[in-house]
């Protein structure tokens, strides 16, 4: 079975432009949550989507939006690059949007913003 | 203000003795704690849990140890083996909060010497 796929594995972008990053779920997960992994730093929540809603955001800046296909597949969107942005982007999906469930993560995007 | 905190960085341990990764939070509201396991170039992979009603949850070589008091957890791994050399990730969970956001440590490198 595949895992959690994201595509692009790499980019690199210039300050003030626009990136999208695309993550397929786990076939049957219907949640998927988006982190941003600085490096030296653990992964910090963006987004969670459940049946296309989104269910939770994080403490980031409007200039990140996200949004579910009917297909549970997600992109995150990200306007006004700064250099703060460059980081691992990471995917995560899981059967529900709540409680005990296991996030089962892909293996991210590095974005490295000149 | 960071919620969950690993304050090592780093640890070595050769290989059949026992492991120790300690993680420490300050949100009371914290009911779910999880461990996660990264290698390079890869997305962070589950490890074991436990929930705020228990003290202990053993998986194996695996065993998470909940001080709720001392608002304290950590992780053992007995016997190490090399293949255990990764970047281990604590993370907390407020799990009835309706959306499943995790809130990460920044890590401990642990590196089990042959």
């Amino acid at each position: 079975d595949a895992g959690v796929t994201q595509s692009p594995t790499h980019l690199i972008k210039t300050r003030g432009q626009h990136v999208t990053l695309r993550c397929s779920p786990i076939s049957g997960h219907k949640s998927v949550s988006w982190y941003q992994q600085v490096l030296g730093q653990g992964p910090q929540f963006i987004f969670q989507y459940y049946e296309k809603e989104e269910r939770g955001r994080g403490n980031f800046p409007d200039r990140f939006s996200a949004r579910q296909f009917p297909n549970y597949s997600s992109e995150l969107n990200v306007n006004a690059l700064l250099l703060g942005d460059s980081a691992l982007y990471l995917c995560a999906s899981s059967l529900g949007p709540q409680g005990f469930e296991k996030l089962f993560f892909g293996s991210g995007t590095q974005l490295s913003v000149l | 203000d960071q919620q969950v905190k690993q304050n090592s960085p780093s640890l070595s341990v050769q290989e059949g003795r026992i492991s120790i990764l300690n993680c420490d939070y300050t949100n009371s509201m914290f009911d779910y704690f999880l461990w996660y396991k990264k290698y390079p170039a890869e997305g962070p992979t589950f490890l074991i849990s436990i929930s705020s009603i228990k003290d202990k949850n053993e998986d194996g070589r695996f065993t998470v140890f909940l001080n709720k008091s001392a608002k304290h957890l950590s992780l053992h791994i007995v016997p190490s083996q090399p293949g255990d050399s990764a970047v281990y990730f604590c993370a907390a969970s407020e799990g009835g909060a309706g959306s499943y956001q995790l809130t990460f440590g920044k890590g401990t490198k642990l590196s089990v010497i042959p």
